[in-house]
C-alpha cells in the first residue's frame, strides 16, 4: 500500500535560516507528490505539487523536486520567516481507483521560526 | 472566495450520543472526500463520493459511521453512539472531475471532542 514518512518535529529555526524538511514515500503506479501546510487554527493548504518524476514543484519560496529514484520529496526554503510557523505534511495520490484519489498523508512536521 | 465550508466548527459531546457534521463543496466540483486527523497524525482517508455515488469507503469507517451525500452537493457525516477514541479533526476535500493532478481543497475541519 501506499505511505510517506516524514521527519519528526518540532523543527525549531531562526529567522532566515535554512530550511529541509525530509518526505519519503511507498507508492503503487506513479503518484503526485504533495506538501500541505497547517496554519494554527487553519485547514490545511496546498503549498506545493509535482505530478511527475523530476518535477520541481515551487510557492512562496517553498521548493521540492519529485526525486523516483530516490522516492523522496524534501522541502526547502531559502530562507524562513516568522510567518511560515506551521505543520507541514507530505502527501501522495496514486493511480486512481474507482476514479477516486485519495491522498496519503505523513504524520506531519511542526516549523517553529523565532527572530 | 467561496471554498469548502464546514459545519460546525466545534462540537461537544457526550459519550453515546449521536454527532452529524456538513460539508459543502466548491461548486461543481464532483468528487468530495472525508479525512479525519488525530492529535499530532496527519489526516486519513475515510470515504469519497463522485456525485452522489459513495465509491470508496476505508476500513476507518466503522458500522457507525455514515456518509451521504444525497444530491451530489452538499454532504453529511454522522457518528452514531460516540466513543471517546471518535475525538478527533474531521476534514472535508472536494476536487473537480478533470483534475491531472489530482489536487484536493479542503475545507477548515469539525472539531469533535467526546466526553
Amino acid at each position: 500500500g501506499n505511505s510517506v514518512t516524514q521527519m519528526e518535529g518540532p523543527v525549531t529555526l531562526s529567522e532566515e535560516a535554512f530550511l529541509t524538511i525530509n518526505c519519503t514515500y511507498t507508492a503503487t503506479g506513479y503518484p503526485s507528490l504533495f506538501w500541505y501546510v497547517q496554519y494554527p487554527g487553519e485547514g490545511l493548504q496546498l503549498l506545493l505539487k509535482a505530478t511527475k518524476a523530476d518535477d520541481k514543484g515551487s510557492n512562496k519560496g517553498f521548493e521540492a523536486t519529485y526525486r523516483k529514484e530516490t522516492t523522496s520529496f524534501h522541502l526547502e526554503k531559502g530562507s524562513v520567516q516568522v510567518s511560515d510557523s506551521a505543520v507541514y505534511f507530505c502527501a501522495l495520490t496514486s493511480s486512481p481507483s474507482g476514479g477516486g484519489n485519495k491522498l496519503t498523508f505523513g504524520t506531519g512536521t511542526q516549523l517553529k521560526v523565532e527572530l | 472566495d467561496t471554498g469548502v465550508s464546514q459545519d460546525p466548527r466545534h462540537k461537544i459531546t457526550k459519550r453515546g450520543q449521536n454527532v452529524t457534521f456538513r460539508c459543502d463543496p466548491i461548486s461543481e466540483h464532483n468528487r468530495l472526500y472525508w479525512y479525519r486527523q488525530t492529535l499530532g497524525q496527519g489526516p486519513e482517508f475515510l470515504t469519497y463520493f463522485q456525485n452522489e455515488a459513495q465509491l470508496e469507503k476505508s476500513r476507518l469507517l466503522s458500522d457507525r459511521f455514515s456518509a451521504e451525500r444525497p444530491k451530489g452537493s452538499f454532504s453529511t457525516l454522522e457518528i452514531q453512539r460516540t466513543e471517546q477514541g471518535d475525538s478527533a479533526m474531521y476534514l472535508c476535500a472536494s476536487s473537480p472531475r478533470v483534475n491531472p493532478s489530482y489536487e484536493q481543497y479542503f475545507g477548515p475541519g469539525t472539531r469533535l471532542t467526546v466526553t
